[in-house]
């Protein structure tokens, strides 16, 4: 079964870091770009980034470039979001997805979501 | 980037049809077959719906269709069922970034 699993809630202070992870499994990880997309509580959904895990090619969201940074770790099939300093703004759902150029850049496989929870 | 534009909020009955906009510009939706929708129930993942402006992945009912015409595209949902209340998001490329944009959301509501 082709899915993606991310990691578990988080619950953090402003100022501190944080690294969100998300593994793939059922398919050939490096062939196809994974990209994060943020749910502010209520909100919609936002484009943050995407990575080709087979090279670690990046691009970003011009209203996320510098705020965030994303790698992935080809050799256990995982993508990462982080951030170097949260703030309470940064609270939200954040999803990982597959995007499939199969399908015309559809993302086409959603991980479950992490959520994120910044205060003091 | 600013977000594709959708309405709010579309409603309708049991068996009736709804249709829902999501307006781009000549850098996205207008120039690009790369549109794709989204449904996401409540308390859920998205889960894809159409992909490349009209087709549908296995497993999605005949009922959802896509059409495109010039910097709008739209998506139909025929013979609404209560299982098809969720909030709906359209996607495009957009050259602007290389990259994509969702569409500001649409909540269908069946009365």
């Amino acid at each position: 079964e082709v899915q993606l699993v991310q990691s578990g809630a988080e619950v953090k202070k402003p100022g501190e870091s944080l690294k969100i992870s998300c593994k793939g499994s059922g398919y050939s990880f490096t062939s196809y770009w994974i990209g994060w997309v943020r749910q502010m509580p209520g909100k919609g959904l936002e484009w943050m980034g995407i990575i080709y895990p087979g090279d670690s090619d990046t691009r970003y969201s011009p209203s996320f470039q510098g705020q965030v940074t994303i790698s992935a770790d080809k050799s256990i099939s995982t993508a990462y979001l982080q951030w170097s300093s949260l703030k309470a703004s940064d609270t939200a759902m954040y999803y990982c997805a597959r995007l499939s150029t199969d399908r015309n850049d559809a993302f086409d496989i959603w991980g479950q979501g992490t959520m994120v929870t910044v205060s003091s | 980037q600013s977000a594709l534009t959708q309405p709010p909020s579309v409603s309708g009955s049991p068996g009736q049809s709804v249709t829902i906009s999501c307006t781009g510009t000549s850098s996205d939706v207008g120039s690009y077959n790369r549109v794709s929708w989204y449904q996401q129930p409540p308390g859920t993942a998205p889960k894809l719906m159409i992909y490349e402006v009209s087709n549908r992945p296995s497993g999605v009912p005949d009922r959802f269709s896509g059409s495109k015409s010039g910097n709008t595209a739209s998506l139909t949902i025929s013979g609404l069922q209560a299982e098809d209340e969720a909030d709906y998001y359209c996607s495009s490329y957009t050259s602007s970034s290389r990259g994509y944009v969702f569409g500001t959301g649409t909540k269908v509501t069946v009365l």
